[in-house]
């Protein structure tokens, strides 16, 4: 069935430095690719998004690549903050409409 | 604009008792999510409606949960009766349209099932 891997599970950084999480989807056909940030006890919120027409998007500190080929995609984000920290989501909707989520990264920033 | 509401933020229950969750998406959109979210996890897609029509239910365990969107607005998720792995977040989502548009969650619901 379908399935998104997600890399690492925890990520710590210096405040300042850079974070990147991976992502790696099973379905070829998926062609919208989210990333969701939550921090504790609140609600996943939209990031950034990246459809498969697409290579690469940038928000600022924040950026995501994608790779069709390999069938994975990234989350980058520069001169990290504190208030970074909280837990990353990416997701996957494929053929079948429907998103599926990666088990998360836990990413720490240490001021 | 306003965003999704759910209610009740927190519930406790008995393992065998019954439990019912509310959503109010965001007015206009037409696509309503439930996801489950266990601690640790991703969410995992419950059922997906377009309007008042199910689009998706091919998670939702049949047996003991049921929803409802019979107006094509708010929705309900009832689990009955609840189990002690039926402990997690419950959260719904709501979209403009299907096919790649955000999704929008809620608060969620945090279940306790002892």
């Amino acid at each position: 069935g379908e399935n998104v891997e997600q890399h690492p599970s925890t990520l710590s950084v210096q405040e300042g430095d850079s974070a990147v999480i991976k992502c790696t989807y099973s379905d070829s056909a998926s062609n919208y690719f989210p990333w969701y940030k939550q921090e504790l006890g609140k609600r996943p919120q939209l990031i950034i998004d990246i459809r498969s027409n697409v290579g690469e998007k940038k928000d600022q500190r924040i950026a995501v690549t994608l790779n069709k080929t390999a069938k994975h995609f990234s989350l980058h984000i520069t001169e990290t903050q504190p208030e970074d920290s909280a837990v990353y989501f990416c997701a996957a909707k494929g053929n079948t409409d429907k998103l599926i989520f990666g088990t998360g990264t836990r990413l720490q920033v240490f001021p | 604009e306003a965003g999704v509401a759910q209610s009740p933020r927190y519930k406790i229950i008995e393992k065998r008792q019954s439990v019912a969750f509310w959503c109010n998406p965001i007015s206009g959109h037409a696509t309503l999510y439930w996801y489950q979210q266990i601690l640790g996890q991703g969410p995992k897609l419950l059922i997906q409606f377009q309007n008042n029509g199910v689009v998706d239910d091919s998670q939702l365990p049949k047996d003991r949960f049921s929803a409802e969107r019979l107006k094509g607005v708010d929705s309900t998720l009832k689990i009955q009766p609840a189990k002690l792995e039926d402990s997690a977040v419950y959260l719904c989502a709501s979209s403009l349209s299907d096919g790649g548009y955000e999704q929008y969650f809620g608060p969620g619901t945090r279940l306790t099932v002892t």
